[in-house]
């Protein structure tokens, strides 16, 4: 079946521009997350959804970010006025549950320059 | 809080055997991951403990101690492919699991 999606691949952006990152998780699957990965750093937990509950945005770093989840299918996160240490691969990742395993999308790679 | 330690790099010969240990403090617990990350691609499932013991998955094994907090991946017969990023990954009771920061295993010939 299909896997977790994510659109784009790859993107670069001016800084001060705002990006707009998709994710479209596994039919079924009720939890989303939203994670962060520098080079060659691990990853950073940014926002978790969990059906139509209210979501955790506790791993946000600033108020440039934002994310919405429609019910429980595709995701959007944004970022406003972006800044160079925004760049990063932000991977998308589903699971069943909160506390099975969870499937990683493709992530985007994102570049400020 | 959490804390997860895990060495940071790792060598071992192809078609041998590698233990990558890991070991976490945590004031609570319902799970311990392990991911395989390749480099510039996703992390991938590849097992799951939840209860003291060893779990066994073809050539890749896991094992856990919940009293010691310490888990290990054990990989067998090891292949070039087997080249990537292992992450633990520990649920701590909440939803949110802590991802370690991982340890890179370069298989040479």
């Amino acid at each position: 079946g299909a896997g977790v999606s994510q659109s784009p691949s790859n993107k670069v952006t001016e800084k001060g521009k705002d990006v707009e990152l998709r994710c479209d998780p596994i039919s079924g699957h009720t939890a989303l997350y939203w994670y962060r990965q520098r080079l060659g750093q691990g990853l950073e937990f940014l926002i978790y959804f969990q059906g139509n509950s209210a979501p955790d945005k506790s791993g946000l770093p600033s108020d440039r970010f934002s994310a919405e989840r429609t019910g429980e299918s595709v995701s959007t996160l944004t970022i406003q006025r972006t800044q160079q240490e925004d760049s990063a691969v932000y991977l998308c990742a589903s699971s069943r549950r909160t506390s099975n395993e969870q499937y990683f999308g493709p992530g985007t790679r994102l570049t400020v320059t | 809080g959490q804390n997860i330690d895990q060495p940071t790099e790792m060598t071992a010969t192809e078609g041998a055997i590698v233990q990558i240990n890991c070991t976490y403090q945590t004031s609570g617990f319902n799970g311990l991951f392990w991911y395989q990350q390749h480099a510039g691609e996703a992390p991938t499932f590849l097992s799951y403990n939840v209860l003291d013991g060893l779990e066994e998955k073809g050539r890749f094994s896991s094992f856990l101690s919940r009293s010691k907090g310490y888990s290990y991946l054990l990989l067998k017969e090891l292949q070039m492919k087997d080249s990537a990023s292992y992450l633990c990954v520990l649920g701590d009771g909440g939803y949110i699991p802590t991802f370690g920061r991982g340890t890179s295993l370069i298989v040479h010939p």
